[in-house]
């Protein structure tokens, strides 16, 4: 699977949107993105994913370059109960391919 | 409806003890995974059932690692001779087909077990 790189830490203050970065420039054609998050204490949750077109869910909306080499998960309203590390991960969807985590973004939401 | 449920949500023990990690994962899901967190680092593949047999368990550090899945449903992921650099969170996740069950196929995590060797 194709590794990712995520900035360690951002900020966000309430109410604004989060947008957090990732790449992927060695993805290959097959491979899909895709966004957990972990809440201090808790296993990681599934965010959403997507393979090349931009995606859009209750929780948050996928934003994949026409390259594919990087994208950005949206979080348009942020609040202080969105502070959690977020994975980007990549990985086929077809056949086997487990998840691979890096150490992701620690994302702080302030008042 | 109920989700992953991990016990003993903290577990401390001696170095060189024996300890059991149980895994219960959301009911009718086929596929069962263990993963391993250290202190700073994302969680890192240990294995995964298909059923009740361990499809891949190229993650395991050693075989001091094991884990079963006798009835296909809960797991028990067993270290023998601990070691304080078996000090972790140990996380059990499940889906509903399995990593080849196409891009769907949600892993759905538990709150983990908190393992301390002292």
């Amino acid at each position: 699977d194709a590794k990712t790189t995520q900035p360690p830490s951002m900020d966000c203050a309430e109410g604004r949107a989060a947008n957090l970065p990732c790449n992927h420039s060695t993805i290959s054609g097959n491979e899909y993105v895709y966004w957990y998050r972990q809440i201090h204490s808790q296993g990681p949750q599934y965010i959403i994913h997507g393979l090349k077109n931009n995606e859009t869910n209750e929780m948050a909306s996928l934003i994949i370059t026409e390259d594919r080499k990087s994208s950005t998960l949206i979080l348009p309203h942020a609040t202080l109960r969105d502070t959690a590390v977020y994975y980007c991960i990549v990985r086929v969807a077809q056949g086997y391919s487990t998840l691979t985590f890096g150490k992701g973004t620690m994302l702080l939401v302030s008042p | 409806g109920a989700g992953v449920s991990q016990t003993p949500s903290n577990k401390v023990t001696e170095k060189g003890k024996y300890v059991e990690l149980r895994c219960d994962p959301i009911s009718g899901h086929t596929a069962l995974y263990w993963y391993r967190q250290s202190l700073g680092q994302g969680p890192e593949f240990l294995i995964y059932f298909q059923g009740t047999g361990a499809a891949d368990d190229s993650g395991l550090p050693n075989d001091r690692f094991f884990a079963v899945r006798p009835e296909g449903s809960v797991s028990t992921l067993k270290i023998q001779r601990t070691e304080r650099g078996d000090s972790a969170v140990y996380l059990c996740a499940s889906s509903l087909k399995g990593p080849s069950g196409g891009e769907t196929d949600t892993q759905y995590f538990g709150p983990g077990t908190r393992l301390t060797v002292l």
